[in-house]
């Protein structure tokens, strides 16, 4: 069974600091992975999708790593801004799980202050 | 395109009643699914469906049920709430294969007192 680990659980930077987000999973069987933002009481908005294949993604002031083999991804976040402040959840989709499921991890809650 | 909507936002139960949730999606997804998400907490997959008729278990089924009659309908259904369904249910679409994202509807929360 899939298991997604995600650390820190809540980071709090003053604007204008990078962002680190990690994210660790142990089947390393995936299709892909995705980074999503969740904003309070909101439902997820889809950052970023990383093949299996690929070893980043990049889409503006993001950019995120993957590491097949050991099991990692990574989401930077270039020059934070006080909008960035939401909660960021990693999903792997294992090549096991029908149906494009995802597993997800706690997610880490970010707090950029101006 | 509206993408994926959810109904009722919030909706307070009583222990023992019952309720469906419901979900629409025009992006003519195949696949649809149902998600919770305990305060604090990732989602946990309750049901998905690869199209019209096809339903299936996720990881915390137990308490809820689904059908899929048509593309773009997926109502989840709780039969004799209980407190420990109290949480946030998102219902999400994604076309098919690999490469596509899922969309998420903005959730429905759930109180069972």
């Amino acid at each position: 069974k899939q298991e997604v680990t995600q650390i820190p659980a809540a980071l709090s930077v003053p604007e204008g600091e990078n962002l680190v987000l990690n994210c660790s999973f142990t089947d390393s069987a995936i299709y892909n992975l995705q980074w999503f933002r969740q904003d309070p009481g909101k439902g997820l908005t889809s950052l970023l999708l990383i093949q299996s294949s690929q070893r980043e993604q990049t889409s503006g002031r993001l950019n995120a790593s993957l590491d097949k083999s050991s099991g990692r991804s990574t989401l930077y976040i270039a020059a934070s801004q006080p909008g960035d402040s939401a909660t960021y959840l990693c999903a792997p989709e294992p090549i096991k799980a029908a149906g494009n499921k995802l597993t997800f991890g706690g997610g880490t809650r970010v707090l950029v202050k101006p | 395109n509206a993408g994926v909507t959810q109904t009722p936002k919030f909706r307070i139960l009583k222990i023992g009643q019952s309720m469906t949730l419901q979900c629409t999606q025009d992006m003519n997804h195949n696949y649809m699914y149902w998600y919770r998400q305990d305060p604090g907490m990732g989602l946990k997959l309750i049901y998905y469906s690869v199209g019209a008729g096809i339903t299936d278990k996720g990881e915390v089924p137990n308490g809820y049920n689904v059908s899929r009659s048509t593309t773009e309908d997926f109502p989840l259904r709780l039969e004799l709430a209980a407190p420990s369904q109290t949480s946030v249910y998102f219902c999400a679409s994604s076309h098919a294969g690999a490469t596509d994202t899922q969309y998420f509807g903005p959730g429905t929360r759930l109180t069972v007192l």
